[in-house]
């Protein structure tokens, strides 16, 4: 079974802030996607990374997947309280496209 | 709007009933999958299908049933409901199309066995 470790676990900062998220394994992923869930919802995604060392931003956002594709780091810049939600990361590898997901990063941006 | 959805949004039942929890969409999506999310447990994948007629397991697949008999549906089948099957469930879909492709979920059921 592949693992993906996300830390840290909880996350309370003031608005502004800046802040990483980390997802790592070791194991070899062919894509890692990132996706936020707010309470009451399914997971929506953010980006999907594939290539090793690929950076992607979406407005505050970066996304980096490590260049032996094992890794990936979510990064928030100037946080704010929209942000808040359950941040998590997701491995696929094989050929048969099933996710493996970490636990997630419970992420509260107070105002 | 097109998406995944999920019916019921919330479920009781008693230990022993079986049920079954209804996934649709509208996209056209060859890939689907069912998990189930517990408070530190994560999402787990219980069964998913990569097209009509084929389906296979996941990490968690006992104690739950599918069928993919058209594209757009994916029932997930609790046969004998047990209290150790109380979580969330979410279905979701992909078109598996393009290097960077992601999947769409449902906004989940809630099932509670007593």
């Amino acid at each position: 079974t592949q693992l993906l470790e996300q830390s840290p676990q909880f996350l309370s900062i003031q608005e502004g802030e800046n802040l990483t998220v980390y997802c790592n394994s070791s194991s070899v992923f062919s894509s890692l996607q990132w996706y936020r869930q707010e309470p009451g919802e399914g997971p929506v995604l953010l980006v999907t990374v594939v290539t090793g060392g690929e950076v992607k931003k979406l407005k505050r956002l970066t996304f980096q997947f490590g260049d032996a594709r094992k890794d990936s780091s979510l990064h928030i810049t100037a946080a704010q309280p929209g942000d808040t939600g359950l941040y998590l990361c997701a491995g696929v590898s094989g050929s048969n496209y099933k996710l493996t997901f970490g636990k997630g990063t419970l992420l509260t941006v107070n105002p | 709007n097109a998406g995944v959805t999920q019916t019921p949004k919330f479920q009781v039942l008693k230990t022993g009933q079986s049920m079954t929890l209804q996934c649709a969409q509208d996209m056209n999506h060859e890939y689907m999958s069912w998990y189930r999310q517990d408070p530190g447990m994560g999402l787990r994948l219980i069964h998913y299908s990569v097209g009509a007629g084929i389906t296979d397991q996941g990490e968690v697949p006992n104690g739950y049933n599918v069928s993919r008999s058209t594209t757009e549906d994916f029932p997930l089948r609790l046969l004998s409901a047990a209290p150790s099957q109380t979580s969330v469930y979410f279905c979701a879909s992909s078109a598996l199309r393009g290097r960077d492709y992601g999947y769409t979920f449902g906004s989940g059921t809630r099932l509670t066995v007593v």
